[in-house]
């Protein structure tokens, strides 16, 4: 149990394009959910943290505009890179939690971000 | 703010042998938890092991086991009887149990010599 998707797992956009990124956890409902992003050979970043039904927080630092989330319901939420330059070139990640699993996040496999 | 450090950027290890990667972290809070993470090339995140901070007991998993000390804040992997298939990125985190976030520390590239 605790299989949480990403989609897709790689996409490539021209810069000034937007593109969504699904993440979905596939057997459980998950209250929060987290995203991340990786540079090469680096950790993961936290940019946000989105509740079911509540606007998302960001970290200190991430533009709530560009980096746009949406978490409508207990099994789907999804970043959107509006306007994407090629620095925001990166690995994304996002993970799901819920309180019947005392908060432990499960992570999803990634989206590999190209903006060209 | 908490803070995760991992101070070994790569290790070495011959198959079959042990290993041991440090983490160290700080905090002022009295609960939370400590994981560690594998990150195969594949990029997935896997969890290997965790640790409640309010357990003195070591956690362990079958070849791997944690040596967690609370007072000197330092939650470190030992992995037995290492194989190929432990080759990854390793990562600390810290989950605080007030926020739920994870911090993480900067990893450790783990090679597996055969």
């Amino acid at each position: 149990g605790a299989v949480v998707s990403q989609h897709p797992s790689r996409v490539i956009c021209k810069s000034g394009t937007s593109v969504k990124i699904e993440c979905r956890s596939l057997d459980f409902q998950a209250t929060t959910m987290f995203w991340y992003r990786q540079f090469p050979k680096k950790s993961l970043m936290l940019m946000a943290t989105s509740n079911e039904g509540s606007k998302a927080t960001y970290e200190q630092g991430v533009e709530k505009d560009k980096f746009l989330i949406n978490h409508a319901s207990l099994t789907l939420s999804t970043l959107t890179v509006t306007s994407a330059h090629p620095e925001d070139s990166s690995f994304y990640i996002c993970s799901a939690a819920t309180r019947d699993r005392t908060y432990e996040q499960y992570f999803g496999p990634g989206t590999r971000l190209t903006v060209t | 703010a908490q803070t995760v450090t991992q101070s070994q950027p790569e290790m070495s290890v011959q198959e079959a042998e042990t290993v041991t990667l440090s983490c160290t972290y700080d905090t002022s809070e009295s609960d939370y938890y400590l994981f560690w993470y594998k990150q195969p090339p594949s990029r997935q995140m896997i969890l290997v092991i965790r640790q409640e901070a309010y357990k003195q007991q070591n956690a362990t998993e079958n070849r791997f086991s944690v040596n967690f000390q609370k007072a000197a804040k330092s939650f470190s992997l030992k992995i037995s009887d290492s194989q190929l298939g432990d080759a990854a990125m390793y990562f600390c985190a810290y989950r605080s149990s007030r926020t739920y976030k994870y911090i993480f520390g900067t990893g450790t590239r783990l090679k597996v010599l055969a």
